[in-house]
């Protein structure tokens, strides 16, 4: 299996321009969750989906970010408008109902100038 | 309010010498534990977890980690540590509650492993 994919690996943007992650879990995984890292707040839930259904968006900073996951092998993270403030590292993970392991992609870096 | 504490924001061993690097956790009910681990430019990794029994369990690469639940613990280990073991090290915890779909994992901060040659 390729494992979970992420593109962009690096997206470079200007404030108030929209970005979008693209996330592919592994085959056969029914959950999705949708991490930030950055070195002050360390890593974050920002949402989770179950069967392509969001189950807990409450990591979700502000309305400026949504997230969607039309099908079992395909989400989305979108940050519109972008804020200097947004630049961090973004790792999409994905497992199945009866693991415990989350398996993590190599993240998109994302710098908003 | 649940929590991950990674008391030690880096760790530094000697290449040869035993490494722990140590977690502690707050949270109600009996928890499911993990470690990860981060080499630079990359995602997260699995390295081991705890969900029942035997409370020394042991994972990838060597390492291995104890649950002590009287003293609310889950530290990593290593009888020899390698150069190569120079990552960051995230503690986490999954408390199951009843039936439901909650995969909800706690994060500690991470601690920045060295190991000197």
């Amino acid at each position: 299996d390729a494992g979970v994919i992420q593109s962009p690996r690096h997206e470079v943007t200007e404030m108030g321009q929209e970005v979008t992650l693209r996330c592919k879990p592994i085959s056969g995984h029914d959950y999705l969750f949708w991490y930030r890292q950055t070195m002050m707040r360390g890593l974050e839930l920002l949402i989770y989906f179950n069967n392509n259904v969001p189950i807990d968006d409450s990591g979700m900073p502000e309305d400026r970010f949504s997230a969607k996951m039309p099908n079992a092998s395909f989400s989305t993270l979108k940050i519109q408008p972008s804020e200097p403030r947004d630049s961090a590292v973004y790792f999409c993970a994905s497992t199945q109902v009866y693991q415990e392991t989350q398996y993590f992609g190599p993240g998109t870096r994302l710098l908003v100038l | 309010a649940q929590s991950v504490a990674q008391p030690e924001d880096q760790v530094n061993v000697a290449e040869g010498n035993p490494l722990t690097v140590k977690c502690t956790y707050s949270v109600s009910g009996n928890p499911y534990l993990f470690w990860y681990v981060q080499y630079p430019n990359r995602g997260l990794q699995f390295l081991l977890k705890y969900i029942t029994g035997d409370n020394l369990v042991k994972g990838s690469y060597g390492f291995e980690a104890e649950f002590n639940k009287s003293q609310t613990s889950f530290h990593l280990k290593k009888p020899s540590a390698l150069v190569s073991d120079s990552a960051l090290y995230f503690c986490a915890v999954r408390v199951p509650a009843g039936a439901g779909n909650n995969r909800k994992l706690i994060w500690g901060l991470g601690t920045s492993l060295a190991v000197n040659p």
